[in-house]
């Protein structure tokens, strides 16, 4: 399996709602990501975990909680998002040691928080 | 990790090579160039990397000049599926904890017939 599968692929929740990204790997990867990506600009990353522990937080709103419950497995929870939080959300897995393939990117979760 | 400096965007003829360049003047010697590309609304897609020498992968090859401060990208005959943002990303190895990979504007490369 050399995928990244991210759930669901569409969102739409309302700014008082609580809902949850899933992202899966089953590469043996033990570093998995979150970007998020807005229209027609670059993906910018929001966490790194490493062996299942946080290890960058790019200063990301807590409304945005990241958990890492094992090595496959990412979830992003979200609550009381704002509007201008609509974008798409990627996760990517990785390699921790050498000069690897590089990331493995899923084809992400559209957000539109209404 | 270095910066990189990529043309906005590109045309090519289907069928042609594209040669997508790419400036990483500053870059170290443990650092290692990675392009990816982002085909609309997908995630984006690892193509290929190389250290100093010269790579090539049933994808693209990709040419590194002697000093390392620019590289090129070349998609051998461009197909209107390779409609996408081309990104240059310079970055070390990993060393045994997780890091960034940073992504600068790219270059939005369209395929015409």
């Amino acid at each position: 399996d050399t995928e990244v599968t991210q759930t669901p692929k569409h969102l739409v929740m309302g700014m008082t709602n609580k809902k949850s990204l899933k992202c899966e790997q089953h590469m043996g990867h033990r570093a998995m990501y979150w970007y998020k990506q807005k229209a027609k600009k670059p993906p910018e990353l929001m966490f790194v975990y490493s062996y299942e522990k946080l290890s960058i937080n790019e200063s990301v709103p807590s409304r945005f909680s990241p958990e890492c419950p094992n090595s496959s497995l990412l979830n992003l929870h979200l609550h009381a998002l704002q509007p201008e939080d609509s974008a798409l959300y990627l996760c990517a897995s990785s390699q921790v040691l050498g000069q690897s393939y590089g990331y493995t990117f899923g084809s992400g979760t559209r957000l539109t928080v209404v | 990790d270095a910066k990189t400096t990529q043309p906005t965007s590109m045309d090519c003829a289907e069928g042609r090579a594209a040669n997508l360049p790419c400036n990483h003047s500053t870059i170290s010697g443990n650092e290692y160039v990675y392009w990816y590309r982002q085909i609309h609304s997908q995630g984006p897609q690892y193509i290929i990397h190389g250290l100093k020498n010269n790579e090539t992968n049933e994808m693209a090859s990709l040419i590194i000049t002697e000093d390392r401060k620019s590289s090129t990208l070349i998609l051998p005959h461009a197909t209107l599926r390779d409609t996408a943002v081309y990104y240059c990303i310079v970055r070390v190895a990993f060393t045994g904890t997780a890091s960034k990979l940073t992504f600068g504007t790219g270059t939005r490369l369209q395929v015409t017939l």
